[in-house]
């Protein structure tokens, strides 16, 4: 049974920092991982997506990398501004199913 | 390009009523799934409609169902409602299978059961 984990479940860090986020997976045989953000009461928005053939993504300043024969990803931020404060969620795919972490709860220091 | 409408965002009903919530995918994209959202369980997938079809189903009890329309748009649907089934519940569209591509989710419906 596929597991997802995302550790620390919060994180504060000064403005400015570069920051990683980690997921990890229990079973490598996924379609592909992608990364939300959520913000309070809100639905979610995509960051980036990762397909299983890829080993990373990037998107302004965020970058995203899978390594599937560990069962890790990691969203890396630089840079970090106040308005990335959110919850960061990574979801794995796999079998027509989509599993989530429970996320990691980001607040940025002004 | 409008993005993924839920419908109505707040509600609340009372333990053994039911409930239909309602989503329009962005324009173009053939498959909705939705997904149950509380403090304690996090984000879990309830279904996915692809072409009017049904194609996979989490681990939710039969109270739990759904339908989509020739038009893409989806409903969900709970019966008998208890206690436990208030969350924020979200829908998502994709242009393609769930497992193929990128996710687009709406602000959510969010439903007290009292």
């Amino acid at each position: 049974k596929q597991e997802v984990t995302q550790i620390p479940a919060a994180l504060s860090v000064p403005e400015g920092e570069n920051l990683v986020l980690n997921c990890s997976f229990t079973d490598s045989a996924i379609y592909n991982l992608q990364w939300f953000r959520q913000d309070p009461g809100k639905g979610l928005t995509s960051l980036l997506l990762i397909q299983s053939s890829q080993r990373e993504q990037t998107s302004g300043r965020l970058n995203a990398s899978l390594d599937k024969s560990s069962g890790r990803s990691t969203l890396y931020i630089a840079a970090s501004q106040p308005g990335d404060s959110a919850t960061y969620l990574c979801a794995v795919n796999r079998d027509d199913k989509i599993i989530f972490g429970k996320g990691t709860r980001l607040h940025i220091l002004p | 390009k409008a993005g993924v409408t839920q419908t109505p965002r707040y509600l609340i009903k009372t333990r053994g009523q039911q409930v239909t919530l309602s989503c329009s995918p962005i324009s173009g994209h053939r498959s909705v799934s939705w997904y149950q959202q509380t403090p304690g369980q996090g984000l879990q997938f309830l279904f996915e409609y692809f072409s009017e079809t049904q194609r996979n189903k989490g681990n939710f009890p039969g109270r739990f169902s759904g339908r989509q329309f020739s038009n893409s748009r989806s409903e969900m649907n709970v019966s008998t409602l208890e206690l436990g089934d208030s969350a924020l519940y979200l829908c998502a569209s994709s242009p393609a299978l769930l497992n193929t591509g990128e996710l687009f989710f709406g602000e959510g419906s969010r439903l007290t059961v009292l």
